[in-house]
């Protein structure tokens, strides 16, 4: 069975700028979740989507966003870049869907340099 | 609260046993797992205990769990120089899908 993927796994953009991840899980998992890791603050929970509902939500601002598509696919978005967005972001899949925790699989990552 | 700690180095040498810490606050936590991260690449799963558990042995990996103190330990038998990485604890929070992770500790082996 293929893993969780991440594209693309390297990003550069600029301040003001805004980005979209992309995450496709392991075949049959319905549940996705995004990380983001950073030295200073280490691996933060971003949100976590279920059957293209968004389930919950980490201590994040509004800028940053994410959506589920129907084949279980996930993407996230960033708008107005700022320097420390700069980040290891790590999506997660899983196969429980009853809000009850399962076990996570993680992609390689997605690294983000806002300049 | 959330908050889980790890101590943040430990350096062993090839063939001895390595036993990371962590400790962690959430008493509602149903799994705590242990995760390894090699330099520029993801999380790799490397095991996980239910709350109700105290030990559980995978191969060369030991976990034990006690729950009383909140404390989690991981204990690599023959640690060879390909353990080298940093390795979190995580604990799920009851109800969500969302785990909260240690800072790491990064794991050094030297021949």
């Amino acid at each position: 069975k293929a893993g969780v993927t991440q594209t693309p796994r390297y990003l550069i953009k600029t301040r003001g700028q805004q980005v979209t991840l992309s995450c496709s899980p392991i075949s049959g998992h319905r549940s996705v979740s995004w990380y983001q890791q950073t030295p200073g603050q280490g691996l933060q929970f971003l949100f976590e989507y279920f059957s293209e509902t968004q389930r919950n939500k980490g201590n994040f601002p509004g800028r940053f966003s994410g959506r589920q598509f129907s084949n279980s696919r996930s993407e996230m978005n960033v708008s107005t870049l700022e320097l420390g967005d700069s980040a290891l972001y790590l999506c997660a899949s899983g196969t429980r869907g009853t809000g009850a925790t399962d076990t996570q699989y993680f992609g390689p990552g997605t690294r983000l340099t806002v300049l | 609260g959330e908050d889980v700690e790890q101590s943040l180095f430990l350096s062993v040498r090839e063939g001895d046993s390595s036993v990371i810490n962590c400790t962690y606050t959430d008493s509602s936590s149903t799994y705590l797992y242990w995760y390894k991260q090699e330099p520029g690449a993801g999380l790799q799963l490397l095991t996980y205990i239910f709350s109700n558990m105290d030990m559980k042995q995978d191969q060369r990996l030991t976990v034990l769990l006690n729950k009383k103190d909140k404390h989690l330990s991981l204990r690599i038998a023959d640690t060879q120089t390909g353990d080298s990485a940093i390795y979190f604890c995580a604990e799920s929070i009851r109800g969500f899908q969302k785990l909260v992770f240690g800072t790491g500790t990064r794991l050094l082996v030297s021949p």
